[in-house]
């Protein structure tokens, strides 16, 4: 069974730095690439940033571009999101989720709450 | 970057009912949509992908058509555990962008 696992969240104070992770098991993980999706408590759903299966290509939403850095350790079977300079819209629920096709979401963790407030 | 429309964003239906949600983009994506089920609490949930494949274990009481910038999405006879938020996302182009969501409530 394919399963994600986030962790990591947290609260922290604007401006301040977390670091998401995200352990995959019941796949084989380099076949797979990832996503972070995140959702703000009471909205709807927000993709924020994409890595191909060696890392190799990456993608971000405007939003985040220059302040989130997403990167893998295939053997480990882990995804990581640093996320600098946090700002109060960057609360929310951050799910990891894999896709087969390219920006198709196949798969969820149960995703990891990040709040930013002081 | 596309955008993404829902119609209704909410709607209430009861047992048994047959359910249309529809999906608007701002410009042709051929077939890359996908129709997501979230129910309260959980992660989101794929249901359909490019626009009409039914996911592996999804019920066939839910339908997707639609190609260039028009989708739908149906439940045929909508059941008690249908309770949830649909949403639609496009995967054409990169942002890939989501539709704002349609909850649906069981009257």
């Amino acid at each position: 069974e394919v399963q994600l696992v986030e962790s990591g969240g947290g609260l922290v104070q604007p401006g301040g730095s977390l670091r998401l992770s995200c352990a995959a098991s019941g796949l084989t993980f380099n076949s797979y690439e990832m996503n972070w999706v995140r959702q703000a408590p009471g909205k709807g759903l927000e993709w924020v940033s994409y890595i191909s299966r060696s890392g190799g290509t990456i993608y971000y939403a405007d939003s985040v571009k220059g302040r989130f850095t997403i990167s893998r350790d295939n053997a480990k079977n882990s995804l990581y999101l640093q996320m600098n300079s946090l700002r109060a819209e960057d609360t929310a629920v951050y799910y990891c989720a894999g896709d087969v096709d390219t920006g198709s979401f196949d798969f969820w963790g149960q995703g990891t709450l990040v709040t930013v407030s002081s | 970057d596309i955008q993404m429309t829902q119609s209704p964003s909410s709607l209430s239906a009861s047992v048994g009912d047959r359910v249309t949600i529809t999906c608007q983009a701002s410009q042709d994506i051929s077939n890359f949509l996908n129709w997501y089920q979230q129910k309260p609490g959980r992660a989101p949930k794929l249901l359909i992908s490019d626009a009409s494949n039914l996911e592996t274990g999804v019920p066939s009481r839910f339908s997707g058509s639609g190609s260039g910038t028009d989708f739908t999405f149906t439940i045929s006879s909508l059941q008690p555990e249908d309770l949830a938020t649909y949403y639609c996302q496009q995967y054409d182009n990169v942002p890939f962008t989501f539709g704002p969501g349609t909850k649906v409530d069981i009257k």
